[in-house]
Protein backbone atom coordinates (compact mmCIF):
# COMPACT_ATOMS: atom_id res chain seq x y z
CA UNK A 1 0.00 0.00 0.00
CA UNK A 2 0.86 3.66 -0.30
CA UNK A 3 0.07 7.31 0.98
CA UNK A 4 1.77 10.55 0.95
CA UNK A 5 1.62 13.36 3.43
CA UNK A 6 2.03 16.73 2.92
CA UNK A 7 3.20 18.85 6.15
CA UNK A 8 0.64 22.34 6.25
CA UNK A 9 -1.75 22.75 3.89
CA UNK A 10 -0.28 26.31 3.98
CA UNK A 11 2.84 27.98 3.61
CA UNK A 12 4.11 31.46 3.22
CA UNK A 13 7.14 32.78 2.38
CA UNK A 14 8.48 36.34 1.63
CA UNK A 15 9.67 37.11 -1.51
CA UNK A 16 13.47 36.06 -1.99
CA UNK A 17 13.11 33.57 0.77
CA UNK A 18 13.73 30.20 0.63
CA UNK A 19 10.79 27.62 -0.08
CA UNK A 20 10.33 24.33 1.87
CA UNK A 21 7.65 22.30 1.22
CA UNK A 22 7.24 18.83 2.78
CA UNK A 23 6.25 15.81 1.66
CA UNK A 24 6.63 12.03 2.88
CA UNK A 25 5.42 8.67 1.28
CA UNK A 26 5.18 5.27 2.28
CA UNK A 27 5.57 2.19 0.00
CA UNK A 28 5.95 -1.55 0.08
CA UNK A 29 8.30 -1.49 -3.03
CA UNK A 30 10.87 1.45 -4.37
CA UNK A 31 8.65 4.47 -5.51
CA UNK A 32 8.19 6.76 -8.21
CA UNK A 33 7.71 10.26 -6.54
CA UNK A 34 6.44 13.56 -8.27
CA UNK A 35 5.71 17.13 -7.56
CA UNK A 36 3.22 18.55 -9.47
CA UNK A 37 1.90 22.44 -9.46
CA UNK A 38 -1.61 23.99 -9.92
CA UNK A 39 -1.77 27.65 -10.68
CA UNK A 40 -5.20 29.43 -10.37
CA UNK A 41 -8.07 27.88 -12.91
CA UNK A 42 -5.65 25.69 -14.24
CA UNK A 43 -4.71 21.87 -14.31
CA UNK A 44 -1.75 20.14 -12.29
CA UNK A 45 1.28 20.42 -14.21
CA UNK A 46 4.15 18.11 -13.76
CA UNK A 47 7.01 20.12 -11.71
CA UNK A 48 9.85 17.29 -10.75
CA UNK A 49 9.78 13.48 -10.89
CA UNK A 50 12.30 11.06 -9.07
CA UNK A 51 12.20 7.28 -11.06
CA UNK A 52 15.41 5.83 -8.90
CA UNK A 53 18.23 7.75 -10.71
CA UNK A 54 19.46 10.46 -8.89
CA UNK A 55 18.13 11.55 -5.75
CA UNK A 56 17.99 15.14 -5.77
CA UNK A 57 15.69 15.69 -8.63
CA UNK A 58 16.02 19.12 -10.71
CA UNK A 59 12.34 20.43 -11.93
CA UNK A 60 11.39 23.65 -13.84
CA UNK A 61 11.17 27.15 -12.55
CA UNK A 62 14.22 26.96 -10.62
CA UNK A 63 12.59 23.84 -7.86
CA UNK A 64 13.97 20.84 -6.83
CA UNK A 65 13.34 17.83 -4.64
CA UNK A 66 15.92 15.52 -2.62
CA UNK A 67 14.49 11.54 -2.22
CA UNK A 68 15.98 10.35 1.38
CA UNK A 69 14.85 6.64 1.61
CA UNK A 70 15.80 6.93 5.10
CA UNK A 71 13.62 9.71 6.25
CA UNK A 72 10.96 8.83 3.78
CA UNK A 73 10.82 12.30 2.55
CA UNK A 74 10.72 14.41 -0.74
CA UNK A 75 10.78 17.66 0.67
CA UNK A 76 10.50 20.67 -2.36
CA UNK A 77 12.55 23.52 -1.74
CA UNK A 78 13.63 26.57 -4.00
CA UNK A 79 16.12 28.75 -3.09
CA UNK A 80 14.64 32.25 -3.54
CA UNK A 81 10.77 32.41 -4.10
CA UNK A 82 8.92 34.78 -6.55
CA UNK A 83 5.77 36.25 -6.69
CA UNK A 84 4.57 33.90 -9.69
CA UNK A 85 5.71 30.95 -7.48
CA UNK A 86 2.17 31.02 -5.32
CA UNK A 87 0.44 28.21 -6.37
CA UNK A 88 -0.87 25.27 -5.06
CA UNK A 89 1.76 22.21 -4.44
CA UNK A 90 0.82 18.59 -4.59
CA UNK A 91 3.16 15.18 -3.71
CA UNK A 92 2.69 12.16 -5.17
CA UNK A 93 3.64 8.65 -4.81
CA UNK A 94 3.46 5.26 -7.22
CA UNK A 95 5.38 2.44 -7.96
CA UNK A 96 5.36 0.08 -11.17
CA UNK A 97 1.76 -1.74 -11.93
CA UNK A 98 0.59 0.97 -8.38
CA UNK A 99 -1.72 3.79 -9.15
CA UNK A 100 -0.97 7.32 -8.27
CA UNK A 101 -1.51 8.59 -4.92
CA UNK A 102 -1.57 12.63 -3.99
CA UNK A 103 -0.99 14.39 -1.23
CA UNK A 104 -3.45 16.90 0.29
CA UNK A 105 -1.84 19.90 -1.36
CA UNK A 106 0.09 22.87 0.36
CA UNK A 107 -0.81 26.46 -1.09
CA UNK A 108 2.20 28.21 -1.25
CA UNK A 109 2.00 32.08 -0.44
CA UNK A 110 4.87 34.49 -1.68
CA UNK A 111 4.45 38.09 0.31
CA UNK A 112 6.18 40.93 -1.52
CA UNK B 1 -0.85 22.89 -22.96
CA UNK B 2 -0.59 18.96 -21.74
CA UNK B 3 -2.09 17.60 -24.88
CA UNK B 4 -4.97 16.89 -23.05
CA UNK B 5 -8.28 18.16 -23.86
CA UNK B 6 -11.83 19.02 -21.39
CA UNK B 7 -15.40 19.86 -22.81
CA UNK B 8 -17.38 21.98 -21.96
CA UNK B 9 -15.18 24.82 -20.21
CA UNK B 10 -17.99 25.95 -17.99
CA UNK B 11 -21.40 24.35 -17.05
CA UNK B 12 -24.24 26.09 -15.22
CA UNK B 13 -27.03 23.39 -14.75
CA UNK B 14 -29.79 23.13 -11.75
CA UNK B 15 -30.06 20.49 -9.44
CA UNK B 16 -31.65 17.35 -10.36
CA UNK B 17 -30.22 17.47 -13.97
CA UNK B 18 -27.60 15.30 -15.18
CA UNK B 19 -24.47 16.00 -17.50
CA UNK B 20 -21.61 14.71 -19.53
CA UNK B 21 -17.82 15.78 -19.32
CA UNK B 22 -15.66 14.68 -22.25
CA UNK B 23 -12.01 13.97 -22.13
CA UNK B 24 -9.65 13.47 -24.90
CA UNK B 25 -6.57 11.83 -23.67
CA UNK B 26 -3.31 12.69 -24.91
CA UNK B 27 -2.08 11.15 -28.40
CA UNK B 28 -1.16 7.49 -27.33
CA UNK B 29 -1.71 7.87 -23.41
CA UNK B 30 -4.07 4.83 -22.75
CA UNK B 31 -5.02 5.57 -19.30
CA UNK B 32 -7.59 8.25 -18.69
CA UNK B 33 -8.52 9.11 -14.92
CA UNK B 34 -11.09 11.82 -13.59
CA UNK B 35 -10.58 13.44 -10.85
CA UNK B 36 -13.15 16.21 -8.38
CA UNK B 37 -11.61 19.17 -7.03
CA UNK B 38 -13.85 21.39 -4.31
CA UNK B 39 -12.15 23.95 -1.82
CA UNK B 40 -13.95 21.67 0.95
CA UNK B 41 -12.61 18.72 -0.15
CA UNK B 42 -9.35 19.25 -2.00
CA UNK B 43 -8.09 17.18 -4.75
CA UNK B 44 -10.26 13.63 -5.26
CA UNK B 45 -9.72 10.79 -7.51
CA UNK B 46 -12.66 9.44 -8.86
CA UNK B 47 -12.03 6.61 -11.55
CA UNK B 48 -9.38 5.31 -13.83
CA UNK B 49 -9.71 3.80 -16.87
CA UNK B 50 -7.08 2.00 -19.12
CA UNK B 51 -7.86 0.99 -23.04
CA UNK B 52 -11.11 0.92 -22.25
CA UNK B 53 -11.67 -1.22 -19.42
CA UNK B 54 -12.39 0.90 -15.66
CA UNK B 55 -9.07 0.02 -13.83
CA UNK B 56 -9.44 1.64 -10.13
CA UNK B 57 -12.29 3.38 -8.54
CA UNK B 58 -11.71 5.86 -6.01
CA UNK B 59 -14.16 7.63 -4.11
CA UNK B 60 -16.98 8.08 -7.06
CA UNK B 61 -20.30 8.36 -6.43
CA UNK B 62 -23.58 6.13 -7.74
CA UNK B 63 -25.22 8.65 -9.44
CA UNK B 64 -22.48 9.27 -11.53
CA UNK B 65 -20.43 6.89 -14.19
CA UNK B 66 -17.93 6.87 -16.47
CA UNK B 67 -16.81 5.34 -19.87
CA UNK B 68 -13.74 5.12 -21.89
CA UNK B 69 -14.54 4.31 -25.80
CA UNK B 70 -12.51 2.72 -28.18
CA UNK B 71 -10.78 5.68 -29.67
CA UNK B 72 -9.89 6.34 -25.94
CA UNK B 73 -11.92 9.45 -25.29
CA UNK B 74 -13.71 9.30 -21.84
CA UNK B 75 -16.78 10.39 -20.95
CA UNK B 76 -18.07 11.36 -16.85
CA UNK B 77 -21.70 11.46 -16.37
CA UNK B 78 -23.60 13.12 -13.41
CA UNK B 79 -26.84 12.80 -12.34
CA UNK B 80 -29.44 13.65 -10.42
CA UNK B 81 -27.24 16.60 -9.29
CA UNK B 82 -27.05 18.46 -6.19
CA UNK B 83 -25.25 21.43 -5.08
CA UNK B 84 -22.83 20.13 -3.83
CA UNK B 85 -21.33 18.44 -7.14
CA UNK B 86 -20.21 22.03 -8.22
CA UNK B 87 -16.41 21.36 -8.57
CA UNK B 88 -13.88 21.43 -11.05
CA UNK B 89 -13.63 18.21 -12.43
CA UNK B 90 -10.39 17.06 -14.21
CA UNK B 91 -8.90 14.77 -16.64
CA UNK B 92 -5.74 13.36 -16.84
CA UNK B 93 -4.22 10.38 -18.74
CA UNK B 94 -0.79 8.77 -18.56
CA UNK B 95 1.07 6.11 -21.06
CA UNK B 96 1.17 3.65 -18.09
CA UNK B 97 -0.43 3.62 -14.54
CA UNK B 98 2.73 4.80 -12.47
CA UNK B 99 3.85 7.06 -15.11
CA UNK B 100 3.48 11.39 -14.72
CA UNK B 101 -0.61 12.07 -15.29
CA UNK B 102 -0.85 14.75 -17.71
CA UNK B 103 -4.17 17.19 -16.60
CA UNK B 104 -6.58 18.78 -19.13
CA UNK B 105 -7.49 22.48 -18.14
CA UNK B 106 -10.77 21.07 -16.74
CA UNK B 107 -14.58 21.44 -16.69
CA UNK B 108 -15.94 23.76 -13.54
CA UNK B 109 -19.19 23.18 -12.86
CA UNK B 110 -22.20 24.87 -11.03
CA UNK B 111 -25.14 23.56 -9.85
CA UNK B 112 -27.90 25.94 -9.06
Amino acid sequence: AQSVTQLGSHVSVSEGALVLLRCNYSSSVPPYLFWYVQYPNQGLQLLLKYTSAATLVKGINGFEAEFKKSETSFHLTKPSAHMSDAAEYFCAVSAPSFKTIFGAGTRLFVKA
Amino acid sequence: DSGVTQTPKHLITATGQRVTLRCSPRSGDLSVYWYQQSLDQGLQFLIQYYNGEERAKGNILERFSAQQFPDLHSELNLSSLELGDSALYFCASSSRLEETQYFGPGTRLLVL
